[in-house]
């Protein structure tokens, strides 16, 4: 069983649906979650941290964390074309400030105009 | 701001050599971590420095090594390169001490490994 698990996509969906990516990982002693969105050619950029069971809005995103089921997920409201790109989800293993970030493989998604 | 620069931007060695990858953090930024990226193994921690001692290390030998500098530049290093090297090498600065609730990655550096 990997760490992290994300299904690879592609995951299409038209503009202006709602995207949902989920991850589900293995340490239940884990403790802080990641989204990060890495558009093709370019590097990882951090979109979303969730450290709390329940919802976490920012802006056209929400992260969610249910601790007990070990998962997590990233919905994308009103979702755009330049939304396309691979979302990792990381989850922390270990502290905070000692730990090592673990990422899934990422899910692709392609927003139709 | 100035963002994480990393240099080279692109190297080709050859099996059994040796390569070093250099990592300029964000001014003020005092945490680097590093990370490998291949299609087959996605995105893989390798380490992580914080005032010029390292607090973690991923699952990789050896041969991966890595050191900070006072002013928090990093280099890291791989010896006897094997053609799995072959990969994307990305660095990430934060302000720190928690490495990862603020963390900006570089442009990274492309190995390939012949």
């Amino acid at each position: 069983q990997k760490e992290v698990e994300q299904n690879s996509g592609p995951l299409s969906v038209p503009e202006g649906a709602i995207a949902s990516l989920n991850c589900t990982y293995s340490d239940r002693g884990s403790q802080s979650f990641f989204w990060y969105r890495q558009y093709s050619g370019k590097s990882p950029e951090l979109i979303m941290s969730i450290y709390s069971n329940g919802d976490k809005e920012d802006g056209r995103f929400t992260a969610q964390l249910n601790k007990a089921s070990q998962y997590v997920s990233l919905l994308i409201r009103d979702s755009q074309p330049s939304d396309s790109a691979t979302y990792l989800c990381a989850v922390l293993h270990g502290s905070s400030n000692t730990g090592k970030l673990i990422f899934g493989q990422g899910t692709t998604l392609q927003v139709k105009p | 701001k100035a963002g994480v620069t990393q240099t080279p931007r692109y190297l080709i060695k050859t099996r059994g050599q040796q390569v070093t990858l250099s990592c300029s953090p964000i001014s003020g930024h005092r945490s680097v971590s590093w990370y490998q990226q291949t299609p087959g193994q996605g995105l893989q921690f390798l380490f992580e420095y914080f005032s010029e001692t390292q607090r973690n290390k991923g699952n990789f030998p050896g041969r991966f090594s890595g050191r900070q500098f006072s002013n928090s530049r990093s280099e890291m290093n791989v010896s006897t390169l094997e053609l799995g090297d072959s990969a994307l090498y990305l660095c990430a600065s934060s302000p720190g001490p928690n490495p990862y609730n603020e963390q900006f990655f570089g442009p990274g550096t492309r190995l390939t490994v012949l």
